[in-house]
């Protein structure tokens, strides 16, 4: 089954830029969703698409995926942007179809 | 208004079954794509189930052949029928709207229901 490599923890002071990675194999093949999830709540969409910004999530937040490693990058870091970071394609190979999230990446902000 | 609102977590022994209710509003189950994604204690996110607005359903190999997704669209409720419960099961429980699309993201997500399987 496919499997997407994210980083555990991902420090950044505030102010600064916070750049969490996901990898995969031929990722850039496919749409990658990221997803905010603050303790204690339900995840909530940040990133579609690659680089798409729901309505309503500050343009702080950016992604892209060129190649073999998406990516989601926090500009000028705020304390109410930490919390735990997944990233999620859908895979339709061989004898399965699923939804696969990264582990996880958990943004702290010294 | 769109709002998911899961029901039906409780502890229950292994081996034991549950069915879990996630109740929509605000758009009909029938023309979207409706997940169950659970987390673990400390764990991330794992995806679970999911039905298409067609009515197909697929699982994460980890619960085939235990767990059932339907759903009632008179009620407007999609259901998560799980058997054969087992201590790794134990997780919050959340249901999640795709808009369009098997591709499309999760834009609304429930509150979560928790499920915790122990003797």
């Amino acid at each position: 089954s496919y499997v997407l490599t994210q980083p555990p923890s991902v420090s950044v002071a505030p102010g600064k830029t916070a750049t969490i990675t996901c990898g995969g194999i031929n990722i850039g093949s496919k749409s990658v969703h990221w997803y905010q999830q603050r303790p204690g709540q339900a995840p909530v969409l940040v990133i579609s698409y690659d680089s798409d910004r729901p309505s309503g999530v500050p343009d702080r937040f950016s992604g892209s995926n060129p190649g073999n490693t998406a990516t989601l990058t926090i500009s000028g870091v705020e304390g109410g942007d930490e919390a735990d970071y997944y990233c999620q394609v859908w895979d339709s190979s061989g004898d399965h179809t699923n939804w696969v999230f990264g582990g996880g990446t958990k943004l702290t902000v010294l | 208004e769109v709002q998911l609102v899961e029901s039906g977590g409780h502890l229950i022994q292994p081996g034991g079954s549950l069915r879990l209710s996630c109740a929509a509003s605000g758009f009909t189950v029938s023309s979207n794509y409706v997940s169950w994604v659970r987390q673990a204690p400390g764990k991330g996110l794992e995806w679970v189930s999911i039905i298409y607005s067609g009515g197909t359903t697929y699982y994460a190999a980890s619960v085939k052949g235990r767990f059932t997704i339907s759903r009632d669209i008179s009620k407007n409720i999609v259901y998560l029928q799980m058997d054969s419960l087992r201590a790794e099961d134990t997780a919050v429980y959340y249901c999640a709207r795709e808009p369009s699309s098997a591709y499309d993201p999760f834009d609304y997500w429930g509150q979560g229901t928790l499920v915790t399987v122990s003797s």
